[in-house]
Order: C-alpha cells, then structure tokens, then sequence
C-alpha cells in the first residue's frame, strides 16, 4: 500500500538552530516526492520536489531534502531556522494522478 | 493572476443540509482536486478532474459529488451534510495530469457541521 510517514508530530527548535524533518513513503514505483508548507490559515506552498537525477535537491526559503532509496527517506533540512519558518510541514509522494500527503509535522521556533 | 480560488472562506451547516464549496482557477490547468484536511491525518483526496467532463473519485468520496462543466470550475457538493465532513477543504490545480507538474492550492474553506 502506498503511504507516507512523518514520525514526528510537533518539533521545537530555537532560532538560528538546525531543523530536520522526517519522511518515510512506501510506494510501488519510483516515488516523485514532494515537501509542502503550510502557515496557518493558508493553503499549502510547495517547497521543493524530487523527481530523478541528483539525490540532494533544493528548494525555496533555504531547505534541502534528501532522498535515500535504501531507506525510503526523504528528509526535509535547514541548516540555521528562522522564527518565520513556524509552520506545518507535510511530506507527499505522487504517482501519475494522486498525491499522498503525510500527517504533518508543526514545527515551533523559539526564540 | 488570481490562481485558485475558494468560497466561501467559512460554512456552518446543519445536519443534512446541503451547499456547494465553489473553486476556481485562471491559469489554464487541466488538473484540479478536492482535499479535506483533518488533524492528526494530513491532506486526504476527495474528488479530481482530469479536465472538462471527466471526473474521477479520490481517496475518501463517499458524501460528496464533483462536475467538471468548464476548465475554471470545479465545485464540491455536499448534498446531506453530516458531522464526519467538518473539516478544512482544499482545492488544488495543475497545468498537466502528472503529478510532475507543480500543484497549487488554494487558501481552504473551514466547513462545520453541527
């Protein structure tokens, strides 16, 4: 069955700290795999994709994500986070017309 | 460009009534999609369209039905409103049918049903 797992729920971090967000996906095929922000209130932004090619991808607002096959991974970083970046984060994976979201994770940044 | 569109913002419904959630996009896409949002869940596919006339059901469509009569258009009727179906409704669009493409989404509509 086709799933996604994001092991952490609520994550608090302080300021200026490094951020790592966990995804696990079970899926079939070779996944594309997605993170998304959410604020709140707000719809969902997307914040970077992988596809193919280059296992380290970048996205906007400073994140990176890298995909391990061998683990099924798809982790969400940031290397210094911002108090702007308190959100909800969710870990999707896709195959040709749906998208499967995890759970989310609410992040909470302390100054 | 507005991009996706929701209305209303806010729904508070009575058991078994109905309304219709209305979204809509002027960018062209092909694609568009309904989403509830429930806590502790993440996003959950209702209904999608793959473009004009042709729809198809989603992970959880039971209650709720979709037509897709324009490219612009793709509103969510919910015909006996029950209060398994508060939650937050998404509707997302994308220029191609691949999931490839970057979806959009618009800003939800909260829906209580008491």
């Amino acid at each position: 069955a086709q799933s996604v797992t994001q092991p952490d729920i609520h994550i608090t971090v302080s300021e200026g700290a490094s951020l790592e967000l966990r995804c696990n996906y079970s899926y079939g095929a070779t996944p594309y795999l997605f993170w998304y922000v959410q604020s709140p209130g707000q719809g969902l932004q997307l914040l970077l994709k992988y596809f193919s090619g280059d296992t380290l991808v970048q996205g906007i607002k400073g994140f990176e994500a890298e995909f391990k096959r061998s683990q099924s991974s798809f982790n969400l970083r940031k290397p210094s986070v911002h108090w702007s970046d308190a959100a909800e984060y969710f870990c999707a994976v896709g195959g040709y017309n749906k998208l499967i979201f995890g759970a989310g994770t609410r992040l909470a940044v302390h100054p | 460009n507005a991009g996706v569109t929701q209305t209303p913002k806010f729904q508070v419904l009575k058991t078994g009534q109905s309304m219709t959630l209305q979204c809509a996009q002027d960018m062209n896409h092909e694609y568009m999609s309904w989403y509830r949002q429930d806590p502790g869940m993440g996003l959950r596919l209702i209904h999608y369209s793959v473009g004009a006339g042709i729809t198809d059901q989603g992970e959880v469509p039971n209650g709720y039905n979709v037509s897709r009569s324009t490219t612009e258009d793709f509103p969510l009727r919910l015909l006996s409103a029950a209060p398994s179906q508060t939650s937050v409704y998404f509707c997302a669009s994308r220029f191609g049918t691949g999931v490839s493409y970057e979806q959009y989404f618009g800003p939800g509509t909260r829906l209580t049903v008491t």
